[in-house]
């Protein structure tokens, strides 16, 4: 079973850009795994940003946004906002079993 | 976008059975890959098991092979998990979850103990 992998904690700035990624033991990732990030705000439950790498939901404010670099599913936060500190989580798909990294701790300071 | 409710957590005893129901709504679950993942509290997020959307292919994480068989009824738009011979680790908080509607966003805590 692949191993996925986050960075373990990032701080950004209030109005500044940050990546967070998400890569795979097996390789690099590819829009075949279907990257989805999720967001978890001390307290509550996880909730979908992205699905399929850059897709986002209704609810999912357009300063998120998906991609592939450098071989690896990113999440992009341009613009941070005090109420964007959380916890995210990738999931990648391998045709049919699925991993979830281990997660990003993400302070906005 | 859709909409997943969980139901069906409790407290059962180590050994004992559990049945999750999963009802969507605002979508087809028969045109979907369906997933069940959990949370143990204070942890990350784990994945734990998927069925095709026509329900010929199912996926276990490793520790659960066996004891937890996930299911669908396209005429209910229901999905569920068949929790046999639980154990203790298995304590977490189980959501829901497909692309059309995101994870479902009450949880069904399911506690194991003696």
């Amino acid at each position: 079973q692949a191993v996925v992998t986050q960075e373990p904690s990032l701080t950004v700035s209030p109005g500044g850009t940050v990546t967070l990624t998400c890569g795979s033991s097996s390789g690099a990732v590819t829009n075949d795994h279907y990257p989805f990030w999720f967001q978890q705000k001390p307290g509550q439950a996880p909730k979908t940003l992205i699905y399929d790498t850059s897709n986002r939901y209704s609810w999912t404010p357009a300063r998120f946004s998906g991609s592939l670099l450098g071989g690896k599913a990113a999440l992009t936060l341009s613009g941070a906002q005090p109420e964007d500190e959380a916890d995210y989580f990738c999931l990648l798909s391998y045709s049919g079993p699925r991993v979830f990294g281990g997660g990003t701790k993400l302070t906005v300071l | 976008e859709g909409q997943l409710v969980e139901s069906g957590g409790g407290l059962v005893q180590p050994g004992g059975s559990l049945r999750l129901s999963c009802a969507a709504s605002g979508f087809t679950i028969s045109a979907h890959w369906m997933s069940w993942v959990r949370q143990t509290p204070g942890k990350g997020l784990e994945w734990v098991a998927t069925i095709k959307y026509d329900g010929s292919e199912e996926y276990y994480v490793d520790s659960v092979k066996g004891r937890l068989t996930i299911s669908k009824d396209n005429a209910k738009n229901s999905l569920y998990l068949q929790m046999n011979s639980l154990r203790v680790e298995d304590t977490a908080v189980y959501y829901c979850d497909s692309t059309p509607s995101g994870l479902g966003g009450r949880g069904a805590l399911v506690t194991v103990s003696s």
